[in-house]
């Protein structure tokens, strides 16, 4: 079936470290990808998206390019900051399923 | 302007009481979610409205019942509340199966 699997957290780097969290999907169809970001106490927002094979997704820093032949979405930022502390859901969506699809979430952990 | 609401942030109450989480969205989505979020923060998708219509209905007791009045509104109603009903609600809402816009959540403890 249709499904998200990213890395299990909680990932922790220091300031200024390269962050990569893997997405990886199971899909019929051509899915939208997603990036959501939930800070403490907060609910979800949109990071970034990718709506076919090969677009870059891209917001405050952060990058995720749909790879249709690695089935993958994952997330990099160059450069973390402490702020970027939060969990970070990949999800996807079917269009023509009408399904919305959220993976298990990654804590990350910035130190300063 | 709040984008998606919800109301109340915060729900304590006892085992077996009946409680309501209202949520309305100012977007003019068409769809409309609820979520609930355990202690691990993983999401987990109860319901989804579309135009008013139930399209989703995960295994979920039957003791949750939600109800959209018209598009932009889509309250959750729980009966006979348990001690595993204790989490995070989110709302949500989208046009069709495009990004969702989530509230900012209802955290409901049973005591």
């Amino acid at each position: 079936g249709d499904s998200v699997t990213q890395m299990e957290g909680p990932v922790t780097l220091s300031e200024e470290a390269f962050l990569t969290i893997n997405c990886t999907y199971t899909a019929t169809g051509y899915p939208s990808l997603f990036w959501y970001v939930q800070y403490p106490g907060e609910g979800l927002q949109l990071l970034l998206k990718a709506t076919k094979a090969d677009d870059k997704g891209s917001n405050k820093g952060f990058e995720a390019t749909y790879r249709k032949e690695t089935t993958s979405f994952h997330l990099e930022k160059g450069s973390v900051q402490v702020s970027d502390s939060a969990v970070y859901f990949c999800a996807l969506s079917l269009r023509n399923f009408n399904k919305f699809y959220f993976g298990s979430g990654t804590k990350l952990n910035v130190k300063p | 302007d709040t984008a998606v609401s919800q109301t109340p942030k915060y729900l304590v109450t006892q085992m077996g009481n009946d409680k309501s989480i209202k949520c309305e969205q100012n977007l003019g989505h068409d769809t409309m979610y609820w979520y609930k979020q355990d202690s691990k923060k993983f999401l987990k998708i109860m319901f989804s409205y579309n135009n008013k219509e139930l399209i989703i209905n995960e295994t979920v007791p039957n003791r949750f019942s939600p109800k959209s009045p018209d598009k932009a509104h889509l309250n959750l109603h729980i009966n006979s509340l348990e001690l595993g009903d204790s989490a995070v609600y989110f709302c949500a809402s989208s046009q069709r199966t495009d990004t969702q816009y989530f509230g900012p959540g209802t955290r409901l403890t049973v005591l």
